[in-house]
């Protein structure tokens, strides 16, 4: 099945700094989603992309289907970005998970 | 519902009883899956339904563990005989079309069920 890498597993950031983190799909996807797990266990969508660039304030995500990765970026960060992204990839009729990037932004 | 409901929140039981986890969808969503998460770790894809057929359990880790959709809407997990093990976040997620559809496949989760075996 597919397998779906994350970098970097953590990431440690002052407030206000930009930050990048990828995932990385062993076969190509047609589909993918960005989620952020907050300190309280919630599974938060951010986005659902197939491929090019979608926008949501501060936090953007580009896809490149062919090159099976995605980029996740975060813009101005605040204290509430910490927690863990996950991306996730079809596989068959379901999702598979990274083991995600753990960002924390301190004050 | 206007999310995915799950219940109970929380589940403390000891080793060797059975427990099951409920799971209710979006309305209108005909795919549920059920997932797993290890701390530390990604959710890991345990069985998934379309209405109230299964359509794989290969992430089942074994035959203690086993769901059903009987109406195409709630959702139930069951797991007989705990073990320390098995104690993790189950999640359950909806979406309105097969995951990873172009236009229905996005998954809602719900916010899960600890569950922690003595």
């Amino acid at each position: 099945g597919i397998q779906v890498e994350q970098s970097p597993p953590d990431l440690i950031l002052q407030e206000g700094a930009n930050s990048t983190l990828r995932c990385n799909f062993s076969d190509s996807v047609n589909n993918l989603q960005w989620f952020h797990q907050n300190p309280w266990g919630q599974l938060i969508n951010l986005f659902y992309i197939p491929s090019g660039t979608k926008q949501n304030g501060r936090l953007s995500a580009t896809t490149v289907a062919t090159e099976r990765y995605s980029l996740l970026y975060i813009s101005s960060s605040q204290t509430t970005d910490s927690g863990v992204y996950f991306c996730a990839g079809p596989h068959n009729n379901d999702m598979r998970f990274g083991a995600g990037t753990r960002l924390t932004v301190k004050p | 519902g206007a999310g995915v409901s799950q219940s109970p929140r929380y589940k403390v039981t000891k080793r060797g009883q059975d427990v099951a986890l409920r799971c209710d969808p979006i309305s209108g969503h005909v795919s549920l899956y059920w997932y797993r998460q290890a701390l530390g770790q990604g959710p890991e894809f345990l069985t998934y339904f379309n209405y109230e057929a299964q359509q794989d359990k290969s992430g089942l880790p074994n035959d203690r563990f086993s769901a059903e959709r009987p109406e195409g809407s709630i959702s139930t997990l069951t797991i007989q005989r705990t073990e320390q093990r098995d104690s993790a976040m189950y999640r359950c997620a909806s979406s309105l079309g097969l995951a990873g559809g172009f236009d229905t496949g996005e998954l809602f989760f719900g916010e899960g069920s600890r569950l922690t075996v003595l």
